[in-house]
């Protein structure tokens, strides 16, 4: 496709499940991000993939988000055991290069615990 | 950490009259300054971006200005239109290549 695509678009979520967020980057592009917005409020950085490399997590929450991009194009946000507070809008966006470029982003999926 | 301020959060102009949002970042190793566009449920799109080896730069009613020194940068929209109401948000990069957003400015045009 020509741009980042999210799946699924909307997501909810009964208090207690795990739930995987995926994020289809723009062929080629290098850097991957994923963000979290909540209502109102500016996207806040969750973690950054090189190619297949996780270089800075340091923006996940707790221990029950995870990320992953194995083959560095594709990747999946995965949040254990929700809780309210996970409800937000997650942007995933990349960029062509490792930094300095502009980010492209994705729709976003927005989830709702409940 | 790294962090980004935005001000304001709110801006009501007059349609025809400009806007200035301003934002101020705190890693000195910041290169790239980006300013996206997000209007109601849709995503972020860039407008406009500067890196810091030039201090100002415009494409048609928008520009964006840079202080390294004072580690500022703001974006002006000149000739309000309905259509540039949205939330804006700055970002800078950081020595970690990521990327960090301000907490977003509401912009509203009064016809």
């Amino acid at each position: 496709g020509a741009g980042v695509s999210q799946s699924p678009r909307y997501k909810v979520a009964k208090r207690g499940q795990d739930v995987a967020l995926r994020c289809d980057p723009i062929s080629g592009h290098v850097s991957l991000f994923w963000y979290q917005q909540a209502l109102g409020q500016g996207p806040e950085f969750l973690t950054y993939f090189q190619n297949e490399a996780q270089l800075d997590k340091s923006g996940l929450p707790s221990d029950r988000f995870f990320a992953e991009r194995p083959e560095g194009s594709v990747s999946t946000l995965k949040i254990q055991r929700t809780q309210q507070e996970d409800s937000a809008v997650y942007l995933c966006a990349s960029s062509v290069e490792r930094g300095g470029t502009e980010a492209f982003f994705g729709q976003g999926t927005r989830l709702t615990v409940v | 950490g790294e962090n980004v301020e935005q001000h304001p959060s709110t801006l009501s102009v007059q349609e025809g009259d400009s806007a200035v949002i301003k934002c101020t970042y705190s890693d000195s190793a910041s290169n790239y300054f980006p300013w996206y566009k997000q209007e109601l449920g849709k995503r972020p799109q860039l407008i406009i971006d500067i890196r810091s080896n030039v201090g100002e730069k415009k494409d048609q009613r928008i520009a964006v200005t840079l202080n390294k020194t004072a580690k500022h940068f703001s974006l002006h929209i000149t000739e309000t239109q309905p259509e540039d109401s949205a939330v804006y948000f700055c970002a800078a990069d950081s020595s970690a290549s990521k990327i960090i957003f301000g907490s977003g400015t509401r912009l509203s045009i009064r016809p």
